[in-house]
């Protein structure tokens, strides 16, 4: 069975550069969730998205930007990278109003900021 | 506001010892899901169980068994005749149903680090 894709699988930045990470959910899901679990921490929502809407936001710093598209794979933009942004990014998604509201996670980025 | 509380931080237990590891939560809904997933060294989170607020019968999946207890508000999860294999950091969360309807947000424990001494 398909699962939830993330790309890429490693990032390596530079202090103040860009990165995109981006989510391919399961197919008719149409809730994606981000998390960003740092080293040794648990993971910490930061945004959703239910059908190509914002739909709950958590604490996502300002210099992060996401979005769905209408294919509903979502994209998380970090801008001005500091050396705290290094984490494992999860992607999530579920389909809203089954009865199985299982949250089904994808393999994560690991995002290395130098 | 929804918290999830897991107490120990870290577990070490010799191959084949039982163990259980606990998990309290708070939330003000009615209606709720509580989740178990497994990290392991790899990174990936892996689903172990969910349970509705509403069904508090207690479920057995092989060697894994968990004890659900609304009113002590807990929901604790025990491994029977540990093995290598189980060593990881396990996660209990908790997810309650949004504005929309729909179930938003899992919040998450701050992890229980089990080692299984062979």
């Amino acid at each position: 069975a398909a699962g939830v894709i993330q790309s890429p699988r490693h990032l390596i930045k530079e202090k103040r550069e860009t990165a995109t990470l981006k989510c391919y959910p399961i197919p008719r899901h149409d809730t994606v969730y981000w998390y960003q679990q740092g080293p040794g921490q648990d993971p910490q929502f930061l945004i959703s998205f239910y059908e190509k809407m914002q739909s709950d936001k958590g604490s996502i710093p300002d210099r992060f930007s996401a979005q769905q598209f209408s294919d509903y794979h979502s994209e998380l933009n970090m801008s001005s990278l500091e050396l705290g942004d290094s984490a494992l990014y999860f992607c999530a998604s579920r389909k809203r109003g089954e009865t199985d509201e299982k949250l089904f996670f994808g393999s994560g980025t690991q995002l290395s900021v130098l | 506001a929804q918290k999830v509380t897991q107490a120990q931080t870290e577990i070490s237990v010799v191959e084949k010892e039982d163990v259980t590891l606990d998990c309290v939560y708070e939330t003000r809904d009615t209606t709720y899901y509580l989740f178990w997933y497994k990290q392991p060294p790899s990174g990936e989170l892996v689903f172990l169980i969910r349970r509705n607020s509403f069904d508090e019968q207690n479920e057995i999946s092989g060697r894994y068994s968990w004890n659900f207890q609304k009113s002590t508000s807990s929901f604790n999860f025990t491994i029977t005749a540990s093995q290598v294999v189980d060593s990881a950091v396990y996660f209990c969360a908790l997810s309650e149903r949004g504005k929309g309807g729909g179930y938003q947000k899992v919040t998450f424990g701050t992890g229980t680090k089990l080692q299984v001494i062979p």
